[in-house]
């Protein structure tokens, strides 16, 4: 068990710029999930992926953002057109599906200038 | 809308004594509920959880109770060491189909040699 592992850790970008974020989940995890948090909030759903099936999307989730899990293992998470208000700690999770506990990787710290 | 609610932002104990941390949840339909702890710079670490049809569950130091007429539930720490200094947040899986799990806003425990 490697734990669930994501890149970058820090990205800075400029308003405007497009960013796009790596998950790579533990291996026998089918599925996978992504969340943001920021400064004083839990972490708030975003997605999440049954294999390579995205099943649920937050409704708070803007047509800027965009995930994808091809062939069910890692995941990106695509920001576009990033906006200051997007600046946030973007978080994945892996499980083994039903109500069996989310692992998180350590996150990607997002900051927009 | 905050469907799961942790209204202590702090706490702190000392060493050795019994730390209570309260969540209570505005949805009937949720149906499984776990606690995570989170230290600055990683993600959130699994530590107990707990099924809707139990009111209590037991993991060494750990125990969690759920009064489900109350909507409410607490992680008791006993006894409290310094390493149980962190954010321990409340989490609930949604049920009626879905596994989107929310979280609440979070408690800093703080705990005093």
């Amino acid at each position: 068990d490697t734990g669930v592992s994501q890149d970058p850790r820090h990205k800075i970008t400029k308003r405007g710029q497009n960013v796009t974020f790596r998950c790579d989940p533990i291996s026998e995890h089918n599925r996978l999930y992504w969340y943001r948090q920021t400064l004083g909030q839990g972490p708030e759903f975003l997605t999440y992926f049954q294999n390579e099936a995205q099943l649920e999307k937050s409704r708070l989730l803007s047509d800027r953002f965009s995930a994808e899990r091809p062939k069910g293992s890692f995941s990106t998470l695509e920001i576009q057109r990033t906006e200051q208000g997007d600046s946030a700690m973007y978080l994945c999770a892996s499980s083994y599906g039903g109500y069996s506990p989310l692992h998180f990787g350590n996150g990607t710290r997002l900051t927009v200038t | 809308d905050q469907q799961v609610k942790q209204n202590s932002p702090s706490l702190s104990v000392q060493e050795g004594r019994i730390s209570i941390l309260n969540c209570d949840y505005t949805n009937s339909m949720f149906d499984y509920f776990l606690w995570y702890k989170k230290y600055p710079a990683e993600g959130p670490t699994f530590l107990i959880s707990i099924s809707s049809i139990k009111d209590k569950n037991e993991d060494g130091r750990f125990t969690v109770f759920l009064n489900k007429s109350a909507k409410h539930l607490s992680l008791h720490i006993v006894p409290s060491q310094p390493g149980d200094s962190a954010v321990y947040f409340c989490a609930a899986f949604s049920g009626a189909g879905s596994y989107q799990l929310t979280f609440g806003k979070g408690t800093k425990l703080s705990v005093i040699p």
